[in-house]
């Protein structure tokens, strides 16, 4: 069975820094896809970022961008010039991709990032 | 933006009564889900739901509960009878395709007493 394991349950930044958010995950699969969400307080889980373990290229999404080592199984999410509406609760999670296989997402436990003015 | 939508946000039962939980999924979605989370706990997946029948399900999702889609824009979740370790945030989703990236609606808080 496929693990997501996210080490760091908090982290906080100054606004207009940048923070690095780490995933790692478990699974005997070669193909499957990897999300990075987010949830504000209160509100509903908003895809920020996703990633074809298949592509070499790393995702970028404006001020978010992906550090997708395969072979070492990690996917960390980079936040660049930070925002106060960045702060959230941040979920990695992963998905099989290849053929008849299970389309559950698995997550990790999450890191609550905090950004300081 | 469409979004998935979830009512009620907050629902307080009893123990062992019945509780449905409603979601209205993105309007040309095909794919749908339920997640749930207990507090201080990982999001997990309960059930997948496509073409009208169960796709997927965990270990979970046992015989207490039930998937529906009503009509052509619900879908619910109802738990028969609920027990105290149910209490949770229970997440709907939906997707295009089965490759395609879900989306979450806000959650229903469901505490049983």
């Amino acid at each position: 069975a496929q693990t997501v394991t996210q080490s760091q349950p908090e982290m906080s930044v100054q606004e207009a820094e940048t923070v690095t958010l780490s995933c790692t995950y478990d699974t005997s699969e070669s193909d499957y896809y990897l999300f990075w969400y987010k949830q504000p307080p209160s509100r509903q889980m908003i895809l920020v970022i996703r990633q074809e373990a298949y592509k070499q290229q790393n995702a970028t999404e404006n001020r978010f961008s992906v550090n997708f080592q395969k072979a070492a199984k990690s996917f960390s999410l980079k936040i660049s010039d930070s925002q106060l509406g960045d702060a959230a609760m941040y979920f990695c999670a992963y998905r099989s991709a290849g053929q008849g296989g299970s389309e559950k997402l698995v997550f990790g436990k999450g890191t609550k990032l905090t950004v300081n003015p | 933006e469409p979004e998935v939508t979830q009512t009620p946000s907050h629902q307080v039962t009893q123990m062992g009564q019945e509780v449905i939980l409603r979601c209205v999924p993105i309007s040309n979605h095909l794919y749908f889900y339920w997640y749930r989370q207990i507090l201080g706990q990982k999001v997990e997946f309960l059930v997948s739901f496509y073409n009208n029948e169960i796709s997927e399900k965990s270990e979970i999702f046992d015989d207490q509960f039930s998937v529906e889609r009503p009509d052509g824009s619900n879908f619910t979740l109802k738990i028969r009878s609920t027990k105290l370790e149910d209490s949770a945030m229970y997440f709907c989703a939906s997707g295009q395709g089965v490759i395609q990236p879900q989306h979450f609606g806000d959650g229903t808080r469901l505490s049983i007493l």
